[in-house]
């Protein structure tokens, strides 16, 4: 298994630029979520999905979309994105019969919007 | 709504000296508690958990941690650290009431271990 795995690595952005952080898994997890990490802060949660057609807002959802067409696929959308969106973004994972301390993160995306 | 402070930004410490991050919360609920580790350039690995039962829980790479329901605490300790536990270590907690486990995060306690 890959596990979770998340792309790009890396991505520099200008202001108002859009873009999508691609988050997939191959573990058949129902629950996946995404988190950002910013300096002093740990991780927040942005939007989360119990599963396929099914996503709920997290604790600092403003200026994301997400959508959930299959069970693997998670992506994250930024719209028009802005200097305060530089942050590390990491997906994360779980099965829904496991409990919350199961989960897997992705390696991250490291995102600077200029 | 619960929330977590990391008492330390930054702890360093000498190689084999033993090393005590401090993590407090706050919840109108009953709690599960978590400590994390980052390496650097890295996702987050899961070092220990408190579910239920015993307050002192063993994890992994020799950490352990005792939960203290009076004092809403959560430390993490280890007896002698390596070099490689050189990491972001971030303590979380979940509300038992909530069905999905949604995890609340400290801000995180860098730990540099020197020789």
């Amino acid at each position: 298994n890959a596990g979770v795995t998340q792309t790009p690595k890396f991505q520099v952005l200008k202001t108002g630029q859009s873009m999508t952080l691609q988050c997939a898994q191959d573990m058949n997890h129902e629950y996946m979520s995404w988190y950002r990490q910013d300096p002093g802060m740990g991780l927040r949660l942005i939007h989360y999905s119990v599963g396929a057609g099914i996503t709920d807002q997290g604790e600092v959802p403003n200026g994301y979309n997400v959508s959930r067409s299959t069970t693997e696929d998670f992506p994250l959308r930024l719209l028009s994105a802005a200097p305060s969106q530089t942050s590390v973004y990491f997906c994360a994972s779980r099965d829904r019969t496991s409990g919350v301390e199961t989960q897997y993160f992705g390696p991250g995306t490291r995102l600077l919007v200029l | 709504a619960q929330s977590v402070t990391q008492l330390d930004s930054q702890v360093p410490v000498f190689e084999e000296a033993p090393v005590e991050l401090r993590c407090n919360y706050s919840s109108s609920v009953s709690v599960y508690l978590f400590w994390y580790v980052q390496y650097p350039n890295q996702g987050l690995q899961l070092l220990l958990k408190y579910l239920s039962g015993s307050t002192l829980v063993k994890g992994i790479n020799g950490f352990e941690a005792e939960f203290n329901k009076s004092q809403t605490s959560f430390h993490l300790r280890k007896p002698s650290v390596h070099i490689s536990d050189t990491a972001e270590y971030f303590c979380a907690v979940s509300e038992t009431t909530d069905s999905w486990g949604k995890l609340q995060f400290g801000a995180g306690t860098q730990v540099v271990v020197t020789p």
